[in-house]
């Protein structure tokens, strides 16, 4: 069945600093992949997604690019700022008899000023 | 315009105790989905509806746990004899299918109701 694989958390990076946080999955057909993102105490909201491979999801300086190839869709930014903070999820809807989106289980990003 | 509601945003029940959370999704979104975050974990399935068909109920944790969704609007989870580990914030999020099953439905979440059993 359909999957995401995140990585493990929680990170911890400077003001300013890159990053990278990797996702990749295994799904049949054409899913569509997704970053969510929950700042503390906000629900979950979309933060970007791609629906086809090599579409480059983009929002708030974050990318993601659907690389089908490698079934991935890691999400960076080049220069973080303590506001961006928060749990950040992969996830992934494709249609396996319904529309069921598989949520990866989270990454947690600590930004230090 | 409106978001997905839910309510209570609270709710603290003895242990044993039947609770019943609800869920309004966006006008128009056919799809509905309930989670369970348990504190600082991931987001875990629960139950999905679709339009006229039948939900998908395989995330449902026990017998325990049961939803209804009225046609395409509310939708209630219901928790009998409530026990400590079901303490948790419950998601709901509603979606829009539109365009076959190649197009993107990103979901809407709601706030959240946080259940806790003492």
């Amino acid at each position: 069945g359909n999957s995401v694989t995140q990585m493990e958390g929680p990170v911890t990076l400077s003001e300013e600093a890159f990053l990278t946080i990797n996702c990749t999955y295994t799904a049949t057909g054409y899913p569509s992949l997704f970053w969510y993102v929950q700042y503390p105490g906000e629900g979950l909201q979309l933060l970007l997604k791609a629906t086809k491979a090599d579409d480059k999801g983009s929002n708030k300086g974050f990318e993601a690019t659907y690389r089908k190839e490698t079934t991935s869709f890691h999400l960076e930014k080049g220069s973080v700022q303590v506001s961006d903070s928060a749990v950040y999820f992969c996830a992934l809807s494709g249609y396996t008899g319904g529309f069921k989106t598989i949520f990866g289980a989270g990454t947690r990003l600590f930004v230090k000023a | 315009g409106a978001g997905v509601s839910q309510s209570p945003s609270n709710k603290v029940t003895e242990k044993g105790k039947d609770v019943e959370l609800r869920c309004d999704p966006i006008s128009g979104h056919t799809a509905l989905y309930w989670y369970r975050q348990r504190l600082g974990q991931g987001l875990e399935f629960l139950i999905y509806f679709q339009g006229n068909s039948a939900p998908d109920k395989s995330g449902l944790p026990s017998d325990r746990f049961s939803a209804e969704r009225t046609g395409e609007s509310v939708s209630t989870l219901t928790i009998q004899r409530t026990q400590q580990e079901d303490s948790a914030v419950y998601l709901c999020a509603s979606s829009r299918i539109s365009g076959g099953i190649l197009s993107s439905y990103e979901q809407y979440f709601g706030p959240g109701t946080r259940l806790t059993v003492t």
